[in-house]
């Protein structure tokens, strides 16, 4: 069964700081890796997508590093804002039938909170 | 360009009774897919399309139906309704084009059955 395991489950940081959150999965065959953020009521937003030949994917202050040998990514935020406070999700995609479609499992997130 | 939509944002239901989710889209995506998202848990798929006329189950199908009648809308239903499906539930569309296709979610419809 394809899984995505996220951590920490949740994380409690000064405004300004460095995070760094992890991502573990077991998703076969591999075709991308993605990581969103949602906002608390709303749907989630993507922030990066990573396929098998991509190590790394930046988009401002985030950046995402992906290991398909150890199936390990992370979401490294820098200098982090308040309105970083939010949910962020791994999302697996496996190539699925019919051909060309993806599906997606989604790990639960880690819920970021920033304080001033 | 509106993205994708929802309707209704709250709902709440007795059991045994029915209802449709809307989900449009005004992006001409090929592909949709309807979510839920239970608290602890992460987003599970419940059906897909990957075009006008065509649907596939997901993670988690049973107790829904879908159709895809006009490609910038696919719908949700719930026959008959029970506490089991009290949930947020989010529609995504996408364009289908290549591995680094990107889905694009609604605000969500918060369902709650009693």
């Amino acid at each position: 069964k394809n899984q995505v395991e996220q951590s920490p489950q949740s994380l409690i940081i000064l405004e300004g700081k460095n995070c760094t959150l992890q991502c573990n999965y077991t998703v076969s065959p591999f075709s991308n890796l993605r990581w969103y953020k949602q906002d608390t009521g709303r749907g989630p937003v993507s922030l990066t997508i990573m396929t098998f030949s991509e190590n790394t994917k930046s988009n401002g202050r985030y950046t995402a590093t992906l290991d398909a040998d150890t199936k390990q990514s992370s979401l490294h935020i820098t200098a982090s804002q308040l309105s970083d406070s939010a949910s962020y999700i791994c999302v697996v995609s496996a190539r699925g039938v019919p051909r060309g479609s993806y599906i997606p499992t989604f790990g639960r997130g880690t819920s970021l909170i920033v304080h001033p | 360009n509106a993205g994708v939509t929802q309707t209704p944002k709250f709902r709440v239901l007795k059991t045994g009774q029915s209802m449709t989710l809307l989900c449009a889209q005004d992006m001409n995506h090929e592909y949709m897919y309807w979510y839920r998202q239970d608290p602890g848990m992460g987003l599970r798929l419940i059906h897909y399309s990957v075009g006008e006329g065509t649907t596939a189950k997901g993670e988690v199908p049973d107790g829904y139906n879908v159709s895809r009648l006009k490609k910038q809308n696919f719908l949700l239903g719930l026959e008959s309704a029970a506490p089991s499906q009290t949930s947020v539930y989010f529609c995504a569309s996408s364009s289908g084009q290549g591995i680094t296709d990107t889905q694009y979610f609604g605000p969500g419809t918060r369902l709650t059955v009693l």
